[in-house]
């Protein structure tokens, strides 16, 4: 068990390209979450899928905001046409259906120029 | 809609002192209740959870938190800090029916001097 992981750890982009992150759960877990954390605030909910059905994305920030999972094992969090008010860490989490509380990774820092 | 309250934002202690750090919710259905502590740069590490049974919950490094139905609360309490809990702490919520989504405090930094 390695934990979440998330790749990259840090991403530059100019304002107007698209962007993608990855997310590797635990093996085992078959729900995965996305959340947004702006600076001094805590982390905001996205989207969740359980094994590869995206079960809730209604809480995507706006139609650039997109994410797949479709193997159910690894995931990607896609955002196109990149603002500045994109700018924030993108955190991706894990569980196992019934058990509270899940594992976060590390996180991928964004950051729109 | 739920909500949850952290209603300090900074917390400064000295080592070795006790520290409570304050958590109330709002939620017309039954919850589920975390508190997750990050340290710069890095991604959340789950502390501990109330999910059913005893409302007195330990957890991991020493702290303990208490779910309070009546009042809506669950501090976050650790009788001796350390430099090293130096951290920001998050209190989180989630509705049993919501697919575990949940919903984050804005946080509390809390900072531990010598």
């Amino acid at each position: 068990d390695t934990g979440v992981s998330q790749n990259p750890r840090h991403k530059i982009t100019k304002r107007g390209q698209n962007v993608t992150f990855r997310c590797d759960p635990i093996s085992e877990h078959n729900r995965l979450y996305w959340y947004r954390q702006t600076l001094g605030q805590g982390p905001e909910f996205l989207t969740y899928f359980q094994n590869e059905a995206q079960l809730e994305k209604s809480r995507l920030l706006s139609d650039r905001f997109s994410a797949e999972r479709p193997k159910g094992s690894f995931s990607t969090l896609e955002i196109q046409r990149t603002e500045q008010g994109d700018s924030a860490m993108y955190l991706c989490a894990s569980s196992l259906v019934g058990v509270g509380g899940y594992t976060f990774g590390s996180g991928t820092r964004l950051t729109v120029v | 809609a739920q909500s949850v309250t952290q209603l300090d934002s900074q917390v400064p202690v000295f080592e070795e002192a006790p520290v409570e750090l304050r958590c109330n919710y709002s939620s017309s259905v039954s919850v589920y209740l975390f508190w997750y502590v990050q340290y710069p740069n890095q991604g959340l590490q789950l502390l501990l959870k109330y999910l059913s049974g005893s409302t007195l919950v330990k957890g991991i490094n020493g702290f303990e938190a208490e779910f309070n139905k009546s009042q809506t609360s669950f501090h976050l309490r650790k009788p001796s800090v350390h430099i090293s809990d130096t951290a920001e702490y998050f209190c989180a919520v989630s509705e049993t029916n919501s697919g575990y989504a949940l919903n984050f405090g804005k946080g509390t930094s809390l900072l531990v001097t010598p």
